[in-house]
This record gives structure tokens, sequence and C-alpha cells, in this order.
């Protein structure tokens, strides 16, 4: 258990709605980061958070946007979703910079699939 | 970040060890190498780092080439349970942002 909890496990919708995934990072951990990984994609890197604000983008598309809030859980929303938008999302922690750690510690996952 | 190498596919028997190398020849000289798998879809797990001096943690062994142009992750006794994707990634720390670029890995198949 890395510490790193994601709601929903499971979420399944149509095509052209909306979903909102939720992260709570680890204890004191100030970055969150997200992944998407699809099977043509692999893993990749989408967005970062530190601290409440945005630190870093990737390949994340304008239909997704993401938010850290005050007591750091993170959420991503993924709108007019598409079928090729079927994938595991994976949030990540990593501690604040003072500490001299850099590793991440991932989420369980949370498997989106659109019909 | 520096790109990487991996053989796409390993076979390992259980309890001998298994060696999985990476080469990433344009490393620089401020990059570390970082080590994650992932077993199954479960998120991805940290493993083990390195700058340029061998690591050793709980878990496995990391030896860096001295020209850091290739590295080898060495899990001393490997179990069924290691069966994963290994990742090697080279990144700099300590910037702006500090994602993690992951390529195709390396599948290890342990058998008994």
């Amino acid at each position: 258990d890395s510490g790193v909890t994601q709601t929903p496990k499971h979420l399944i919708t149509a095509t052209g709605q909306r979903v909102t995934l939720r992260c709570s990072p680890r204890s004191g951990d100030l970055s969150v980061y997200w992944y998407q990984q699809s099977l043509d994609q692999g893993l990749q890197f989408l967005i970062q958070y530190y601290n409440g604000e945005e630190r870093a983008k990737g390949n994340i598309l304008e239909r997704f946007s993401a938010q850290q809030f005050p007591d750091l859980h993170s959420e991503l929303n993924l709108s007019s979703l598409e079928l090729g938008d079927s994938a595991l999302y994976f949030c990540a922690s990593s501690p604040s910079p003072a500490s001299g750690s850099w590793e991440q510690f991932f989420g369980p996952g949370t498997r989106l699939t659109v019909l | 970040d520096a790109k990487t190498t991996q053989p796409t596919s390993m076979d390992c028997a259980e309890g001998r060890a298994a060696n999985l190398p990476c080469n990433h020849s344009t490393i620089s000289g401020n990059e570390y190498v970082y080590w994650y798998r992932q077993i199954h879809s479960q998120g991805p797990q940290y493993i083990i780092h390195g700058l340029k001096n061998n690591e050793t943690n709980e878990m496995a062994s990391l030896i860096i080439t001295e020209d850091r142009k290739s590295s080898t992750l060495i899990l001393p006794h490997a179990t069924l349970r290691d069966t994963a994707v290994y990742y090697c990634i080279v990144r700099v720390v300590g910037g702006a942002g500090n994602m993690l670029t992951f390529g195709g890995g390396t599948r290890l198949m342990v058998k008994p």
C-alpha cells in the first residue's frame, strides 16, 4: 500500500459524458501527478500540481483538466469523453523537494471505460 | 530526459538472480537512473535509483557502468511475485517538474 488513494476504482460511462477522478496523496506529500495508461500509448504523464498550483503539463488534452485543493487532494476532470479515453488513470504523489526525496508513489488507479 | 533502451522481455527461473539491462547512452551528468516496476495493471512501484555509484536496498541492486551509459537492475533471488514490467527511467530531479517518462519497459517473467 503506497498510501495514495484513488476513487473510484472502476468507472463505466458513455461517449460525450464528463467524469471526475479523485486522488488523495500520501500524508505530507505536496506534489500530485496524473498519468494515463492506454494499451497503445503506454504510461504517459498528464499534469503535475504542487501545493495547489500547476507545475508541469504533459500530453494532456484540452478536454481534460485538473486541480489540487487546499487539503492537497486532486481531481482530474475528463469531459466530452471519447472511446479512446478508455484507459487506466494513475495518480502519484511525492514529498516536498526539501526532503531530498524524488520518488513518486502511485495509487492503485482508476480504470475508465467509455462505451 | 535521456532516452533509454531495454529488452522487451526476459525470463528468469525462480530463486535465481534476474539481471535487467538498460542502455542510456545519451545520459547527462545531472541525470539519475531510476527503476520502477508495474505488476499487472497495479500502480508503478519505485524500486531504486542512482547517480553514478552502485546502490543496494532491500528490493534490488543497481549497477551503473563507469561511463554511465548503461545500468543493470539485479533482483538477487527472483520470486514469482517479481513477475512484472520493469521500467528504467533517466531523469533530472529538482527542477520545476519531476514527471516520469516511461518507455516500453522489460516484461520479466519469473518461472517456477
